[in-house]
């Protein structure tokens, strides 16, 4: 089955705790993206890939880190930095200029 | 700066009763305009690309339209099963990113 898979499916962070959220695509897409929804809302874009190797801030990239060492890997990582980071996280993958797909998401919580 | 906002933020109908999401955008340079469906805690699913004004496209009891400032997504007859957030996102020719409005949540009573 072709798609984009995100794990885990919860996620717990105790405070000062950095945490890093898996994102992993067999479409062979090359642009790969995290979004952040909070409830109510719509998507706003953290950071973006367009090629292994290279990635870009989005527009609320505080407090967050990527990496893209592989083409269908693309790990988010949740720094201490982050002081509000409950919500829901997407990640999705397109060829440059067509549909974006989306993974099923990760919900951060923190205790 | 690219905008894009969708009214109502939250719709009720009953099931059989016809109406229109909108989504409004200010984009320098169409490249698409996209809409999503999203179930509560899952991602979002792609249902329509349009690209120019004037295009429509159909699935089911769903159909999307565009015009230079707006698109609408129209649910003819719909079913519970309708129920549902209705994202629309618009992208641009200077990039690859999409902007997404903040979705409409639609109920459908039985």
């Amino acid at each position: 089955d072709g798609g984009i898979t995100q794990s885990p499916k919860y996620l717990f962070r105790k405070e000062g705790q950095n945490v890093t959220l898996s994102c992993e695509q067999n479409l062979n897409h090359d642009a790969m993206y995290w979004y952040r929804q909070d409830p109510g809302q719509g998507l706003r874009l953290i950071y973006y890939s367009q090629i292994v190797n290279d990635f870009q801030k989005g527009d609320i990239a505080e407090g967050y880190s990527v990496s893209r060492e592989k083409k269908e890997s693309f790990p988010l990582t949740v720094t201490s930095a982050q002081k509000n980071p409950t919500a829901f996280y997407l990640c999705a993958s397109n060829d440059r200029g067509k549909t974006q797909y989306f993974g099923p998401g990760t919900r951060l919580l923190v205790l | 700066e690219d905008q894009v906002t969708q009214s109502p933020e939250a719709l009720r109908l009953q099931e059989g009763e016809s109406s229109s999401l909108n989504c409004s955008y200010t984009v320098s340079g169409l490249r698409g305009l996209f809409w999503y469906r999203q179930d509560p805690g899952k991602g979002p699913e792609f249902l329509f690309t349009l690209y120019s004004a004037g295009e429509e496209k159909e699935k089911e009891r769903l159909k999307a339209t565009l015009t230079k400032k707006e698109s609408f997504l129209h649910i003819t007859a719909p079913k519970p099963e309708d129920s549902a957030t209705y994202l629309c996102a618009a992208g641009n020719n200077a990039g690859n990113m999409l902007t997404f409005g903040g979705g409409t949540r639609l109920m459908v009573k039985p």
